[in-house]
């Protein structure tokens, strides 16, 4: 049971360098997000999808675009990348409004 | 004041402890209520959701105090093993907010030998 799985795991970028960034959920969830979170701080949310064919900013979601594929995949685009861009980037997933969200294993992102 | 408030700490605890964490929330009409846990440079886990009548997972028991806006999470006889992050997570009323939750900025437990 595979549940949230990101791509890569582990990227380098140089500034100005473009990425995307891949999530794929196979537990039928309605509801899809994307967060950064960088060393001491807790969980920022950039961009989210309430349902397929929806897409919201979050808190921090300068410098970012995301796609809602279809409902199982949820892509985030760097681009252009910057150093304040490094960071690790969680997707999560979730069934409904008041459910909890599952997420991913992450993608350590570093920009030179 | 902050959305979710937790202690940062860190507790440092021995084996066979019991410890407690506390976690407050600012909007009064928030839906549901969740502890994670989050290793280190690993993801948030859903530990546990938080029920008004409270609820236990083995050593694991979670309360909410709707009144007061606070949530709890005990842990007894701490094993190595639960040393981690643990995240208090509310969600807010759908209304406004529709599925996204807010994480406290967690609190740190180390359990020693």
């Amino acid at each position: 049971n595979a549940g949230v799985t990101q791509t890569p795991k582990f990227q380098v970028l140089k500034t100005g360098q473009s990425m995307t960034l891949q999530c794929a959920q196979d537990m039928n969830h309605n509801s899809m997000y994307w967060y950064r979170q960088d060393p001491g701080m807790g969980l920022r949310l950039i961009y989210y999808s309430a349902s397929e064919g929806t897409t919201d900013k979050g808190e921090v979601p300068n410098g970012y675009n995301v796609s809602r594929l279809n409902k199982r995949e949820f892509s985030l685009r760097l681009e252009s990348a910057a150093p304040s861009q490094t960071s690790v980037y969680f997707c999560a997933s979730q069934t409904g409004g008041n459910q909890p969200q599952h997420f991913g294993d992450g993608t350590r992102l570093s920009i030179l | 004041r902050k959305e979710v408030e937790q202690d940062p700490g860190p507790f440092n605890v021995p084996e066979g402890a019991t410890v407690a964490f506390n976690c407050t929330y600012s909007n009064s009409a928030s839906q549901s209520f969740f502890w994670y846990r989050q290793d280190c440079r690993k993801e948030p886990k859903l530990l546990m959701s938080v029920y008004s009548s409270g609820n236990e997972d083995g050593r694991f028991t979670a309360q909410l105090n709707r009144a007061s806006q606070y949530i709890s999470l005990l842990i007894r006889d701490s094993k190595l093993s639960d040393s981690a992050t643990y995240l208090c997570v509310v969600n807010p009323p759908t209304s406004t907010s529709y599925g996204k939750l807010t994480f406290g900025q967690g609190t740190i437990l180390t359990v020693h030998p």
